[in-house]
């Protein structure tokens, strides 16, 4: 089955500066990637997501890269701000009738002021 | 749009207990919701897939005898912890979708402290 892995696991920048965070999946099948922002005790909210037709994906601050061949995606998040800290998740869907998620593990984001 | 709620948010309850947790899709049809259980600061661990008017498919791993699932309706599906025990304690998220329609809504979950 799918499996995806996430890094790095914990990333600290300076308010301002760029994050960007990868992930990798196994299944060459997979057709949706989408990306998820959960702050502490609350839902995971997706911010942006690909499809497996798209090379590239950006709305305001943020963007999304894949690249099938090397079946890497990656979330890039510009002039980063104090309140962008918070686990982001990536996930990948199979291609099969169930539509379901496979999460990575997660990025802990931290912007200093 | 697209907003699931997920009933309770937090429960206490003694060992041996059983105890149920709703996930509403409050507009829209959501044929299909996943359960997930997240530990602290680990990923969301899919748990099982659940169609309307079907039987849950479940993970590997996964006891269905322990975690009942229900999708009677087309804004609901329960899910039900047997005899909960400490282990079981967890955060437990459900989320929706009307396939072929994504992404997955999220429900706020729901904290399990089993004594």
């Amino acid at each position: 089955g799918e499996n995806v892995e996430q890094h790095p696991s914990t990333l600290s920048v300076q308010e301002g500066d760029s994050a960007v965070i990868k992930c990798t999946y196994s299944d060459s099948a997979s057709n949706y990637f989408p990306w998820y922002k959960q702050e502490l005790g609350k839902r995971p909210q997706l911010i942006i997501d690909i499809r497996s037709n798209v090379g590239e994906k950006k709305d305001q601050r943020i963007a999304v890269t894949l690249n099938k061949t090397a079946k890497h995606f990656s979330l890039h998040i510009t002039e980063t701000q104090p309140e962008d800290s918070a686990v982001y998740f990536c996930a990948a869907s199979p291609m099969d009738s169930s539509y379901k998620l496979i999460f990575g593990s997660g990025t802990r984001l931290l912007v200093r002021p | 749009g697209a907003v699931v709620s997920q009933h309770p948010s937090w429960v206490i309850c003694k060992s041996g207990t059983s105890v149920k947790i709703e996930c509403r899709s409050l507009d829209f049809q959501a044929t299909t919701m996943f359960w997930y259980r997240q530990f602290p600061k680990q990923s969301l661990m899919l748990m099982a897939t659940s169609n309307e008017g079907s039987k849950a498919t479940y993970e590997q791993g996964v006891e269905k005898d322990k975690f009942l699932i229900n999708h009677a309706s087309l804004t609901l599906s329960t899910l039900t912890v047997t005899s909960a025990h400490p282990e079981d304690s967890s955060f437990y998220i459900c989320s929706a979708i009307d396939p072929p329609n994504q992404p997955q809504h999220f429900g706020d979950g729901t904290r399990l402290s089993i004594l």
